[in-house]
């Protein structure tokens, strides 16, 4: 089954320091999300991108944030300089197009701590 | 923008029984209502969603039903078993795959 797969797992930064999360969306879908879910709060949505530009973004997505799809198969998320707030488990997610299929796979996450 | 509230925040019933989570949802621009659950430490996986234009969806233990005038929709869990024991999510959003907004969550416990 194909799924979402996010590296790394866990990322420990000092504040300050700019961050990458990586994730592989499925290679057939063309909707790619990062959300957020501070620990014990409920999922974020942080930014949606398709064709190659962001289509959508929250409040919380400011200029400390980026996102970036390099080559066809990755998709990432940058945090400029890290705060001690940012710490939090960020999930990528992809969705195929259309009205039929709009389900969004997420992957198991990358739990970035702030220290 | 979109805004869902969702309840209760936890619940407890014992094995066997039924459990009803219910959200509400303001933008009545929004179509498609995924409903997601979350185990400790793990990611959101999709369970049931319904779109707009149907009433009632069921999948085996699992329903949801959606009022769009009230704007509200709600997951049915029959025969409740420990292993349905996480997090539930709601979510709303457009039909063209962009940005859901999620509840808060309810945290729901089968007591064996």
């Amino acid at each position: 089954e194909p799924e979402v797969t996010q590296t790394p797992s866990h990322q420990v930064t000092q504040m300050g320091q700019e961050v990458i999360l990586r994730c592989v969306p499925i290679s057939n879908h063309l909707y790619f999300y990062w959300y957020r879910q501070i620990l014990g709060q409920k999922v974020e949505f942080l930014v949606s991108f398709y064709n190659n530009e962001i289509s959508e973004k929250s409040e919380i997505f400011d200029d400390q944030f980026s996102v970036e799809r390099p080559d066809g198969s990755n998709f990432t998320l940058k945090i400029r300089s890290t705060k001690l707030e940012d710490s939090a488990m960020y999930f990528c997610a992809s969705s195929a197009q259309g009205q039929g299929n709009t389900e969004a796979f997420f992957g198991q996450g990358t739990r970035l701590t702030v220290v | 923008g979109e805004n869902v509230e969702q309840h209760p925040s936890t619940l407890s019933v014992q094995e066997g029984d039924s459990a009803v989570i219910k959200c509400t949802y303001s933008d009545s621009a929004s179509n498609y209502f995924p409903w997601y659950k979350q185990e400790l430490g793990k990611r959101p996986q999709l369970i049931i969603d319904i779109r707009s234009n149907v009433g009632e969806k069921k999948d085996q233990r699992i329903a949801v039903t959606l009022n769009k005038t009230a704007k509200h929709f709600s997951l049915h869990i029959t025969e409740t078993q420990p292993e349905d024991s996480a997090v539930y999510f709601c979510a709303a959003g457009d039909n063209y795959g962009q940005n859901f907004v999620f509840g808060p969550g309810t945290r729901l416990s089968v007591l064996p």
